[in-house]
């Protein structure tokens, strides 16, 4: 089976930065996406690695470990409308199938 | 506008009703996607298709069926074999030898 793990919950300060995790194990691997989804709403595109590294998008970045089965979003100088929940999710075979993550959960706080 | 529209945004059916679920895209998207989100959980792959009259079951795709006869048109119909069908319902597509999904606005379906 897929299995991919990320926290639940996470709650920060406007103007913080938070860090969201994700570790996966899964039969093949082509790359990762992290979307945003606002409550009631459609999941948004943020990022897609393939390589191992650091890809930067403004206040967004995200980092990927194949070796390690691992990868991470950074959110920086958080603003409240970054209040959302993240999804993590990979990309595993060559038929473009994705498995996702349970998603974490954004409190951006005043 | 270009986009992908799932209609209606609410629907509530009583149980032992088939109900189907809309998705329409003017992308020109070859790849259409249904999966279905429960809170707790990611979403979890129903039925894909990658070409028009041709179409894969996914994880969960038991009680579900789909058809694909437009390119533009992928509609989900969730039947009354289907055991839990209170979900919220989201459609995605993507373009050719693209692994970038875009998604619709979703389905919040109950079943009452």
């Amino acid at each position: 089976g897929q299995n991919i793990d990320q926290p639940t919950e996470m709650t920060a300060t406007e103007g913080a930065i938070v860090q969201i995790n994700c570790t996966y194990q899964t039969s093949g691997f082509n790359g990762l996406f992290w979307y945003q989804q606002h409550a009631g709403e459609a999941p948004t595109f943020l990022s897609y690695n393939v390589l191992d590294g650091l890809e930067e998008k403004g206040r967004f970045s995200s980092f990927l470990s194949r070796s390690k089965g691992y990868s991470y979003l950074l959110l920086k100088e958080l603003q409240m409308k970054d209040s959302a929940s993240y999804l993590c999710a990979v990309d595993r075979s060559n038929d473009y199938k994705l498995s996702f993550g349970a998603g974490t959960t954004v409190t951006v706080r005043a | 506008d270009g986009g992908i529209t799932q209609s209606p945004k609410y629907l509530f059916r009583k149980e032992g009703q088939n109900v189907t679920l809309s998705c329409e895209q003017n992308l020109n998207h070859d790849a259409m996607y249904w999966y279905r989100q429960d809170p707790g959980q990611g979403l979890r792959l129903i039925y894909y298709s990658q070409i028009v009259n041709d179409f894969q079951k996914g994880d969960i795709a038991e009680g579900y069926s789909v058809s694909r006869e437009k390119k533009e048109s992928f509609p989900l119909t969730v039947t009354s074999a289907q055991k839990n069908p209170t979900a919220f319902y989201l459609c995605a597509s993507s373009a050719p030898l693209a692994v970038e999904q875009f998604f619709g606005p979703g389905t919040r379906l109950t079943v009452l």
